[in-house]
């Protein structure tokens, strides 16, 4: 059981907007403002589509969208597009100074 | 090009212990931070384990590892490793290397631990 709990799996049409939920405590995310969010393709090495709750490395698609409201936050995918299919998982640090990850989303595109 | 080349897959009896390496290559090792997670067969999530500072050798453990997991670092050749002890069946798992955890992230490609 992860220490963070997302849905098993969100799907969405082409062109919709999904978002994922990322739930955890008060203390990690609750407290602090080092979430990220991670993105696996099969076949493929993870890559960061959102750290610091909210902000987007560059090259990564201005389409993904973090937030976060008390102990939850949010990965949000606006206009689906077939290629953003795979794996979301979030990770927080946490007030004893190490991370905790959640369980993974599979992201189905319909 | 930066990468994270982790070693082989390793198949251990309960009891022993596993030594994973994870070398640097196309940046400098003492510049970021090292994490350690593991993904179990069947599961979704990882589980982290711990980071270490290359740079003066910090270390910081889950409570869960705690006891049981080494991070160390070699910087002449620009490697971490990640040493976990008291191997059961449970310890079956892919284990990742991953620079930062932030804007800087970088994941190794895994390193599957079979304990049987």
């Amino acid at each position: 059981q992860s220490a963070l709990t997302q849905p098993a799996s969100v799907s969405g049409s082409p062109g919709q907007s999904i978002t994922i939920s990322c739930s955890g405590t008060s203390g990690d995310i609750g407290s602090s403002n080092y979430v990220s969010w991670y993105q696996r393709h099969p076949g493929e090495v993870h890559r960061v589509v959102i750290y610091d709750v909210s902000n987007r490395p560059s090259g990564v698609s201005n389409r993904f969208s973090g937030s976060k409201s008390g102990n939850t936050a949010s990965l949000t995918i606006s206009g689906l597009q077939p290629e953003d299919e795979g794996y979301f998982y979030c990770a927080s640090h946490s007030t004893i100074g190490t991370w905790v990850f959640g369980g993974g989303t599979k992201l189905t595109v319909l | 090009q930066e990468q994270l080349e982790q070693s082989g897959a390793e198949v251990k009896e309960p009891g022993a212990s596993v030594k994973v390496s994870c070398r640097a290559s196309g940046y400098s090792l003492i510049a970021y931070r090292m994490h350690v997670v593991r993904q179990a067969p069947g599961q979704q999530g990882f589980d982290y384990m711990g980071w270490i500072n290359p740079y003066n050798g910090d270390t910081g453990y889950a409570q869960k590892f705690r006891g049981r997991v080494t991070l160390t670092r070699d910087t002449s050749i620009n490697t971490a490793y990640m040493e976990l002890r008291g191997l059961t069946s449970d310890d079956t798992a892919i284990y990742y290397c991953v620079r930062d955890l932030r804007v800087t992230c970088l994941w190794g490609q895994g390193t599957l631990v079979t304990v049987s």
